[in-house]
């Protein structure tokens, strides 16, 4: 079965500066891999997904994620952090059968 | 669009309780529908996944169950809540590969 670890459980960047969270996922096909977020009380939020095709791929609210099938990444990245983006994210990967496991989730602080 | 409800946003209810949460979704047929649960400061644990009326997979031995009475509707339940009951619980319903869509969340507290 799949899985996917994210190493970080929370980092703090000051805004305005670049952001890279990581997900390292295990799975033995082509995987389907996802980029959630969560804001406090809240449902999760889809960030952006890769089925196949170029493995850069951009998502809503100035996020991208960059797919490396050598390193089994699929690391979320935004150039300039703003406080708004402080929340919970999770990394997701999903196989041909309907399942889908999340990692731990990578906590975001934004210093002002 | 495909929309899906998730009620109530928030519950307190005492050790030894019954439990119902209750999530339909909207603008889809015979979707895949998944109970989560989200202890503080930890991921999401999958709890129950249905792919069908009356069909019910549970992914851990626990004090809660679930039930799909209709195509569109998801319900979890327990006779008896515990302390640790307590935690975000979240609605979700999938076609890979296009991810989950999840619910707004009930935090249930359980006093």
């Amino acid at each position: 079965a799949q899985s996917v670890t994210q190493p970080d459980i929370h980092i703090t960047v000051s805004e305005g500066a670049s952001l890279e969270l990581r997900c390292n996922y295990s799975y033995g096909a082509t995987p389907y891999l996802f980029w959630y977020v969560q804001s406090p009380g809240q449902g999760l939020q889809l960030l952006l997904k890769y089925f196949s095709g170029d493995t850069l791929v951009q998502g809503i609210k100035g996020f991208e994620a960059e797919f490396k099938r050598s390193q089994s990444s699929f690391n979320l990245r935004k150039p300039s952090v703003h406080w708004s983006d402080a929340a919970e994210y999770f990394c997701a990967v999903g196989a041909g059968n309907n399942d889908m496991r999340f990692g731990a989730g990578t906590r975001l602080t934004v210093k002002p | 669009s495909q929309t899906i409800h998730q009620w109530p946003a928030t519950l307190v209810q005492p050790v030894g309780s019954p439990l119902s949460l209750e999530c339909t979704v909207e603008g889809t047929s015979n979707p895949n529908l998944y109970w989560y649960r989200q202890a503080a400061g930890r991921g999401l644990q999958l709890l129950f996944y249905s792919v069908g009326i009356g069909q019910i997979s549970s992914e851990v031995p626990q004090n809660l169950s679930a039930s799909r009475p209709q195509d569109r509707q998801f319900i979890l339940s327990s006779k008896k809540l515990l302390l640790s009951d307590s935690g975000f619980y979240l609605c979700a319903w999938s076609t890979l590969p296009y991810g989950y869509t999840f619910g707004s969340g009930t935090r249930l507290t359980v006093v």
